[in-house]
């Protein structure tokens, strides 16, 4: 059963700064990993969605790396701002076996980005 | 519609009540999902339709949980009996037919339920 796991649980940062998310896998076989944002009280936006044969997507001020073989992902935040205080969320799909539509998540980091 | 809607947004009853929370997916997405948030954890998946049918119900816990799509769009999930453990953000999210590879879904605001 694929688990994934995110760490740092919590970060704060000041304004400004660069910042890594982190995102590890057990079961290396998947379809795709996606990032996801959460705002309390707010659904899951998604942010990132990097395909199996993919390395990394970017949009804007993020960008996401993916390594099967070592299953770890990770998600860069450029010259972070107070807007992107949010719950990050991992997730992973078609583990070996699975199907691409069933998504198996990370328990988030929460991120705060101080002014 | 533009986004995915779930009502109720808050839902508080009584252990041992029955509950329905219901999702409106967008326009055209064949594929509807019913995730499971406890406090401090990823979403959980409970289960996939794909048009009417439930093409994957594997993550409902038990029996007391049961989801339609009568007409391939608004879905809704019902819990009887309800119970303390019950209580959850309950996320609806859509996508078009899955396919292989890239599958983005657009998640709804979720429904909280709370069980006294």
């Amino acid at each position: 059963k694929q688990e994934v796991t995110q760490i740092p649980a919590a970060l704060s940062v000041p304004e400004g700064e660069n910042l890594v998310l982190n995102c590890s896998f057990t079961d290396s076989a998947i379809y795709n990993l996606q990032w996801f944002r959460q705002d309390p009280g707010k659904g899951l936006t998604s942010l990132l969605l990097i395909q199996s044969s993919q390395r990394e997507q970017t949009s804007g001020r993020l960008n996401a790396s993916l390594d099967k073989s070592s299953g770890r992902s990770t998600l860069y935040i450029a010259a972070s701002q107070p807007g992107d205080s949010a719950t990050y969320l991992c997730a992973t799909s078609g583990e070996s076996g699975g199907s691409n539509y069933k998504l198996t998540f990370g328990k988030g980091t929460l991120l705060t980005v101080n002014p | 519609g533009a986004g995915v809607s779930q009502t109720p947004s808050n839902k508080v009853t009584e252990k041992g009540k029955y509950v329905e929370l219901r999702c409106d997916p967008i326009s055209g997405h064949t594929a509807l999902y019913w995730y499971r948030q406890s406090l401090g954890q990823g979403p959980e998946f409970l289960i996939y339709f794909q048009g009417t049918g439930a093409a994957d119900d594997s993550g409902l816990p038990n029996d007391r949980f049961f989801a339609v799509r009568p007409e391939g769009s608004v879905s809704t999930l019902k819990i009887q009996r309800t119970e303390r453990g019950d209580s959850a953000v309950y996320l609806c999210a859509s996508s078009p037919h899955p396919g292989t590879g890239a599958n983005v879904l657009t998640f709804g605001a979720g429904s909280r339920l709370t069980v006294l």
